[in-house]
This record gives structure tokens, C-alpha cells and sequence, in this order.
């Protein structure tokens, strides 16, 4: 099985900062990499898929990068509304998310 | 518009048996791959299993986790994706939700329904 390990667990930042979140692969999942935003009593909502590529109607602000077994989500200049949750999924071989990462205002 | 809509969670004693609905609609559900995830409240979510579509014979393939106690069903004529849970546990306790495939067979989630809570306790 493919282990997913993310971070940070929680992350506090303020309105117009860029954050960083990183997810590391036990072995090699070639880009077979999601992430998600999710907000308290609601389901998750894809942002990027494929490492990279941006899902239809998430703005501009979202972008990921990686490869091999290092993957990152950044969030340019933080809205009050990406308050929320963060999830790494890895599809490569079946799917496994990572622990999550809470992002809070400071 | 993309809609899917669980139901039938609830309140079930270990060892019982729930079956969870999951109504799709606004797409052509034959198409597309079918999946059953779920959360435990304050943790990450977790791949129980999916369906293939029409495509690729409808087959399945399971967590193994949830292997052998867990069974994806769909009836395409309904539009409707089914989770059998037997032998239920107090681990079992979650959010599920139904998702959508973003295209055909791609393997991320693009669309979810609002999930339905299941408590296995006694």
C-alpha cells in the first residue's frame, strides 16, 4: 500500500499570504496526485488533479506541483474562504489520502 | 448539473447491516466510474471501493480493508450506486459519500454527493 504522509497537520496564516502544503509518497505515484479543500460539515472539493492541473472553476490562486514522491499545493495571497481543510489523495495504485492539513487565520 | 444525493445511513448495532443509496443525476451514468468513500468525523477520508462503467464491464474493486463485508452495486436504469455493509463495527462509524469520476475512468473525485452519516453502536 501507498502511504501518504502530509504537512503541515495545521497551518495558521494571514489574509494575503501564499502557504504551502506538501504531501510525500512512500514510492513513486508518477503525478497520480488530487488535492481538496474541504469546509467544516461539508464534502470535499477537488482542486487540482494529475499533480498539476487545475479543475474547473477553482481560482486561479490554487496551484500544485511535484513529482516522483514529493508534491506540494500552494495558496497564493489567502482569502478569507480557503479556510478549510486540506486533503492530498494519491491515485497511482488505488487511493489513499494523506492525513489532512487545517488551515486557520492568524 | 451533476447532482448525487445518499441516503439510508443511520443508527445500526454491531454486527448489523446497512445498505446505503446513492441517486445520480444530471450525466449519463453508464459512463462513468462510480466510488463509495468515507470520513470518520475529524479524520481523513478513506477509499472503500468503486465501479467501473459500462465500458469496463461494471466490475469492482474494494479496499481490503472493507473487502469481503462490502459490496458497489449499481442499477443503470435507475441511476442509482448501492453500498452493502455487512458485519458491521464500531470502526465503520463515518460520513459516506458517493462520488463521480471526472471523466470516464480517471480516479480522482470530482464530484461528491453530501454524504450520509452511519453510527455502529450498541
Amino acid at each position: 500500500d501507498i502511504q501518504m504522509t502530509q504537512s503541515p497537520a495545521s497551518l495558521s496564516a494571514s489574509l494575503g499570504e501564499t502557504v504551502t502544503i506538501e504531501c510525500r509518497a512512500s514510492e513513486d505515484i508518477y503525478n497520480g496526485l488530487a488535492w481538496y479543500q474541504q469546509k467544516p460539515g461539508k464534502s470535499p472539493q477537488l482542486l487540482i488533479y494529475n499533480a498539476n492541473s487545475l479543475h474547473t472553476g477553482v481560482p486561479s490562486r490554487f496551484s500544485g506541483s511535484g513529482s516522483g514522491t514529493q508534491y506540494s499545493l500552494k495558496i497564493n495571497s489567502l482569502q478569507s474562504e480557503d479556510v478549510a481543510s486540506y486533503f492530498c489523495q494519491q491515485y497511482y495504485d488505488y487511493d489513499t489520502f494523506g492525513a489532512g492539513t487545517k488551515l486557520e487565520l492568524k | 448539473e451533476v447532482k448525487l444525493l445518499e441516503s439510508g445511513g443511520g443508527l445500526v448495532q454491531p454486527g448489523g447491516s446497512m445498505r446505503l443509496s446513492c441517486a445520480a443525476s444530471g450525466f449519463t451514468f453508464t459512463d462513468f466510474y462510480m466510488y463509495w468513500i468515507r470520513q470518520p468525523a475529524g479524520k481523513a477520508p478513506e477509499w472503500l471501493g468503486f465501479i467501473r462503467n459500462k465500458a469496463n464491464g461494471y466490475t469492482t474493486e474494494y479496499n481490503p480493508s472493507v473487502k469481503g463485508r462490502f459490496t458497489i452495486s449499481r442499477d443503470n436504469t435507475q441511476n442509482m450506486l448501492y453500498l452493502q455493509m455487512n458485519t458491521l463495527r464500531a470502526e465503520d462509524t463515518a460520513t459516506y459519500y458517493c462520488a463521480r469520476s471526472d471523466y470516464g475512468s480517471s480516479h480522482w473525485f470530482a464530484y461528491w454527493g453530501q454524504g450520509t452519516l452511519v453510527t455502529v453502536s450498541s
